[in-house]
């Protein structure tokens, strides 16, 4: 149980456009997904809270018109990364919240490796 | 907000031999502590967690402690293994917040 999915797993695009990556929990609702972004060796960056229905909540730094988040359902949340340019390249990975009585717990989806060219 | 620190930064152990990884954290808010396994070029994998109500939990051969009155927790993986080789990472968080993750921790166990 609790498997997150990313797609696509790595995409390869020029500057200028815009890339979508999806994010789906596959046997859970999420009603909050997180979107990191990651660079070598280094730890997750936070990047924006995303929840089901409403605006995400954007960490700060983060670009929100250039960085643009949906969560348009419990189970789907996406990211566009509009016009790219190389240092957008990077490692971006999604995890889900799995709401317990206790404490939640994230599950995090493969990632995607975006290289802008 | 919380801050989470964790050392060492790089970690290299023999085949066999135990490793610990330790984190503190600032919030005293915090009652929830993942550790999360990550391969290189994957996915965070969670492999144990604790939660404020509990000083100790293991899983064969990891296992976690935590100290609410000094804020720090730590993981320690028993009888290392080559597949043991990897980052890993501690959070904190509280009910409805964000993870806030450590810095990472590169294990290589040394066959």
């Amino acid at each position: 149980g609790a498997v997150v999915s990313q797609h696509p797993s790595w995409v390869i695009c020029k500057s200028g456009t815009s890339v979508k990556i999806e994010c789906r929990s596959l046997d859970f609702q999420a009603t909050t997904m997180f979107w990191y972004r990651q660079f070598p060796k280094q730890s997750l960056m936070l990047m924006a809270t995303s929840n089901e229905g409403s605006k995400a909540t954007y960490e700060q730094g983060v670009e929100k018109d250039k960085f643009l988040i949906n969560h348009a359902s419990l189970t789907l949340s996406t990211l566009t990364v509009t016009s790219a340019h190389p240092e957008d390249s990077s490692f971006y990975i999604c995890s889900a919240r799995l709401a317990g009585g206790w404490a939640d717990t994230q599950y995090f989806g493969p990632g995607t490796r975006l290289t802008v060219l | 907000g919380e801050n989470v620190e964790q050392h060492p930064s790089t970690l290299s152990v023999q085949e066999g031999d135990s490793a610990v990884i330790k984190c503190t954290y600032s919030d005293s808010a915090s009652n929830y502590f993942p550790w999360y396994k990550q391969e290189l070029g994957k996915r965070p994998q969670l492999i144990i967690d604790i939660r404020s109500n509990v000083g100790e939990k293991k899983d064969q051969r990891i296992a976690v402690t935590l100290n609410k009155t000094a804020k720090h927790f730590s993981l320690h993986i028993t009888e290392t293994q080559p597949e043991d080789s990897a980052v890993y990472f501690c959070a904190a968080s509280s009910p409805g917040n964000q993870f806030y993750f450590g810095t990472g921790t590169s294990l290589t166990v040394i066959p």
